[in-house]
């Protein structure tokens, strides 16, 4: 299976600052990558799809870019909302695959 | 909009089957597919198949030869099956949808905790 690994496990950030979260697949995905965020007991929700796209209702502050094997989270200027766990996810191999997150905190 | 509802038992004994069913309110259930997914302190998220409206399935082979998805287009219903449970399938088990040829999930349910247990 296609292992994503996700990293830094842990981003300490600024309210206002930038965020840049890292996704990396063992092998090609193409662009079949989507990204989720998680709060604490709730469901993951869908940020982007297709590596770039913004799901809707989601804020232009959030960003995706990459293709192949290496991906890219941005949240522009945090909101205090934004502090959460981040998860991709490739759609390109059998199985489907998760990273292990990364979460996001309050610096 | 579309939303789902996972229900079934929270607490099954080890070696038994776990039945779960999704309800799928605010749209049809014709015309996508249909996932679960699960999400353990362990294991963290795996994404265990999915049904197309059609009745056809793809499954995680990890997951393979003890995991049935079925769907009952007359109820806007899709179910998973999964036996000889063990203490590792303790999770929180999510539905969701998923357009053809998107790589997306969503919208997700809220997911419902299922613990292995005697």
């Amino acid at each position: 299976e296609t292992v994503m690994t996700q990293s830094p496990a842990t981003l300490s950030v600024s309210p206002g600052e930038r965020a840049t979260l890292s996704c990396r697949a063992a092998q090609s995905v193409s662009s079949n990558l989507a990204w989720y965020q998680q709060k604490p007991g709730q469901a993951p929700r869908l940020l982007i799809y297709s590596a770039s796209t913004r799901a809707t209702g989601i804020p232009a502050r959030f960003g995706g870019s990459g293709s192949g094997t290496d991906f890219t989270l941005t949240i522009s200027s945090l909101q205090s909302e934004d502090f959460a766990v981040y998860y991709c996810q490739q759609f390109n191999n059998w199985p489907y695959t998760f990273g292990q997150g990364t979460k996001l905190e309050i610096k | 909009q579309v939303q789902l509802q996972e229900s079934g038992p929270g607490l099954v004994k080890p070696s038994e089957t776990l039945s779960l069913t999704c309800t799928v309110s605010g749209g049809s259930i014709s015309s996508y597919y249909w996932t679960w997914i699960r999400q353990s302190p362990g294991k963290g998220l795996e994404w265990i198949g999915y049904i197309h409206y059609s009745g056809s399935t793809n499954y995680n082979p990890s997951l393979k030869s003890r995991v049935t998805i079925s769907v009952d287009t007359s109820n806007n219903q899709f179910s998973l099956k999964m036996s000889s449970l063990t203490a590792a399938d303790t999770a929180v088990y999510y539905c969701a949808r998923h357009p053809p040829g998107s790589p997306r999930f969503d919208p997700w349910g809220q997911g419902t905790l299922v613990t292995v247990s005697s």
